[in-house]
């Protein structure tokens, strides 16, 4: 069965600093992967997406980089971190589908404060 | 992508029936309407799908009227463990999945 799997699952890191946050897919071969970010009670912003390796798609500019080094690993990068980047991020995984919307999966989540 | 409407909030009260209604006025022919449930600290979970009609399964129902422009999850004898945030999405095929602000149910014992 699949399984995703995501890295740390707190972390609180000072204004500045940089941030690598981990994620992981089990059981399936060429996956689409996907970053959310998730406000304090806000719903979930799509931040990133990628169908293959090294090939990613940007929502939402801003100091965060996404890169997908293997099939089935997709990390959340930054250089320097705002206040404003604190939040819920979520991975997912969904199975390419030609005919109809596939059914996403998300990982545990990792918690960010930044201070 | 379509764009959807749904509650802000709903309250209930154990063993209710309740329903959300979304609103998706500009439905495309190949989109589907999906709906996720995300308790607190927690991916959202994929709940439901549906294109038209009526979909059943063992946690919900979905109800989609003949034009599309809109759909209701009915949620059959809520418990407290159904306190969550529901989400409706609109989308075909393709790989982008946009989440809108969700519909926070809140069960009362």
């Amino acid at each position: 069965s699949q399984t995703i799997h995501q890295w740390p699952a707190t972390l609180v890191q000072p204004v500045g600093s940089p941030l690598s946050l981990e994620c992981t897919v089990e059981g399936t071969s060429n996956p689409n992967l996907y970053w959310y970010r998730q406000a304090a009670g806000r719903g979930l912003q799509l931040l990133f997406y990628s169908v293959g390796i090294g090939q990613i798609s940007s929502e939402v500019p801003q100091n965060l980089s996404a890169s997908r080094p293997q099939d089935r690993q997709f990390i959340l990068s930054s250089k320097k971190l705002l206040l404003s980047d604190s939040g819920f991020y979520l991975c997912a995984w969904s199975e390419k589908t030609s005919d109809y919307t596939g059914e996403l999966f998300f990982g545990e989540g990792s918690r960010l404060t930044v201070l | 992508l379509a764009k959807t409407t749904q509650p802000i909030s709903m309250d209930s009260y154990e063993g209710q029936e309740v329903n959300i209604t979304c609103s998706h006025n500009n439905i495309a022919t190949n989109d589907y309407i999906t709906w996720y449930q995300q308790f607190p600290s927690q991916g959202p979970r994929f709940i439901i799908q549906g294109y038209k009609t009526k979909v059943t399964n063992e946690v919900a129902s979905l109800f989609i009227p003949a034009d599309r422009k809109s759909s209701t999850l009915s949620l059959p004898r809520v418990s407290l463990s159904d306190t969550a945030v529901y989400y409706c999405l609109v989308k075909g095929g393709g790989f982008k999945t946009i989440f809108g602000a969700g519909t926070r149910l809140f069960v009362k014992a």
